[in-house]
């Protein structure tokens, strides 16, 4: 089973940072990888799939990218509404597991 | 609008059995898989496993085979999750999610509203 590691696992930054998520894979693969944004209380949120297309509807400053076994999730200049949970998923192969997730928090 | 329904919320004792539901109007529910996702309290998400209704083929996370049954039912348009001896450990919050695409099980774009399953003596 594919292991994804997410780092680092909490962040705290302020309105218009930029910020990078690493997910890091046990095992390379292209692209079947997806970004979730969760915030308390509610589902998950798709951003990115394929490794760096952006979910329809999703604001540009999320992007994606990476391969093998290397992927980022940049929020190029935070907004207030950014501050939440996210956590990246591997398609490559069952079980389609999830990283343990990075929280982000008001600085 | 592409929904996924939740059955309400349950509390269970240990070594009850429960069966939730997830019920997917808005599309051709038998093209798409769905799969169930648990979030343990506070805690991160987990893939449980996935179906697809057009031929109830299915998948399940080791961690989690034997543990639960995941099933269709093409005609009510919905999907299960079901456990035959609930543990105190398998409280959290159960979602059911969709993915983006029919033509693969992948990048779960619509989601649940959730199920919160309580076991407690």
């Amino acid at each position: 089973a594919i292991q994804l590691t997410q780092s680092p696992s909490s962040l705290s930054a302020s309105v218009g940072d930029r910020v990078i998520i690493t997910c890091r894979a046990s095992q390379g693969f292209s692209s079947g990888l997806a970004w979730y944004q969760q915030k308390p209380g509610k589902a998950p949120k798709l951003l990115i799939y394929d490794a760096s297309s952006l979910e329809s509807g999703v604001p540009s400053r999320f992007s994606g990218s990476g391969s093998g076994t290397d992927f980022t999730l940049t929020i190029s200049s935070l907004q207030p509404e950014d501050f939440a949970t996210y956590y990246c998923q591997q398609f490559n192969s069952y079980p389609h597991s999830f990283g343990q997730g990075t929280k982000l928090e008001i600085k | 609008e592409v929904q996924l329904v939740q059955s309400g919320a349950e509390v269970k004792k240990p070594g009850e059995s429960l069966k939730i539901s997830c019920k997917g109007s808005g599309y051709s529910f038998t093209n798409y898989w769905i799969a169930w996702v648990r979030q343990m309290p506070g805690k991160g998400l987990e893939w449980m496993g996935i179906i697809y209704p057009g031929d109830s083929d299915t998948r399940y996370s080791p961690s989690f085979q034997g543990q639960v049954t995941i099933s269709a039912d093409k005609s009510m348009t919905t999907a299960y999750l079901q456990w035959s001896s609930l543990k105190a450990s398998d409280t959290a919050m159960y979602y059911c999610a969709r993915p983006l695409y029919s033509h693969g099980p992948y990048y779960y774009d619509s989601w649940g509203q959730g199920t919160l399953v309580t076991v407690s003596s």
